[in-house]
């Protein structure tokens, strides 16, 4: 059974650095085709993909985002790390971590990160 | 980054009714496009995978068609449980992107 969940603060103030940790089970992140990868949801607004990292280390960033994220992985933790710099209140919002395989997405249950002074 | 663009935005209908969602990507994917089902707190259900092969224990109602730019999901007899959000995702090259999402509510 494949699980993902994600941790780390709830609220962060702006121009700070979020990070955010994924951890799962059920899968390697060695295995050829698989990602894990974040997306996050503002509240009451589309999905947007964030950041992605894959079996063979390659990464994708969200092309608007990129100069801020940096996404990380340990396999022998199974743990995805991302970070965000310079915080900002539109930054506000769910943000789910979720493995990829075939094209598609497994999800966690999501963690709420508020962006305020 | 490849676009995706959903219509309806918004979809009113009635239990048994057929509805169809439509997702046009900005340039060809192949079959690298899913589908999910998202309710209101929770994290999205992947029903429809690589175009049209229905997730594990999702209902036969639900199904999915399309290559290279256009795709659409079909509920053939809409039920209570399906009054939700829609979203496409392609995942062409790695780069994974979503449409804005189709609001399915009661007629």
């Amino acid at each position: 059974q494949i699980t993902l969940k994600e941790s780390g603060p709830t609220l962060v103030k702006p121009t700070q650095t979020l990070t955010l940790t994924c951890t799962f089970s059920g899968f390697s992140l060695s295995t050829n085709g698989v990602g894990v990868g974040w997306i996050r949801q503002p509240p009451g607004k589309a999905l947007e993909g964030l950041a992605f990292i894959y079996w063979d280390d390659d990464k994708r960033y969200r092309p608007s985002l990129k100069s801020r994220l940096t996404i990380t992985k340990d396999t022998s933790k199974n743990q995805v790390v991302l970070t965000m710099t310079n915080m900002d209140p539109v930054d506000t919002g769910t943000y789910y971590c979720a493995q990829y395989s075939y094209g598609y997405l497994l999800w966690g249950q999501g963690t709420l990160v508020t962006v305020s002074s | 980054d490849i676009q995706m663009t959903q219509s309806p935005s918004t979809l009113s209908a009635s239990v048994g009714d057929r509805v169809t969602i439509t997702c046009r990507a900005s340039q060809s994917i192949s079959a690298w496009l899913a589908w999910y089902q998202q309710k209101p707190g929770k994290a999205p259900k992947l029903l429809i995978y690589q175009a049209s092969s229905l997730q594990s224990g999702v209902p036969s109602r639900f199904s999915g068609s399309g290559s290279g730019t256009e795709f659409t999901l079909t509920i053939s007899s809409l039920q209570p449980d399906d009054f939700a959000t829609y979203y496409c995702q392609q995942s062409g090259s790695y780069s994974i992107t979503f449409g804005q999402g189709t609001r399915l509510e009661i007629k």
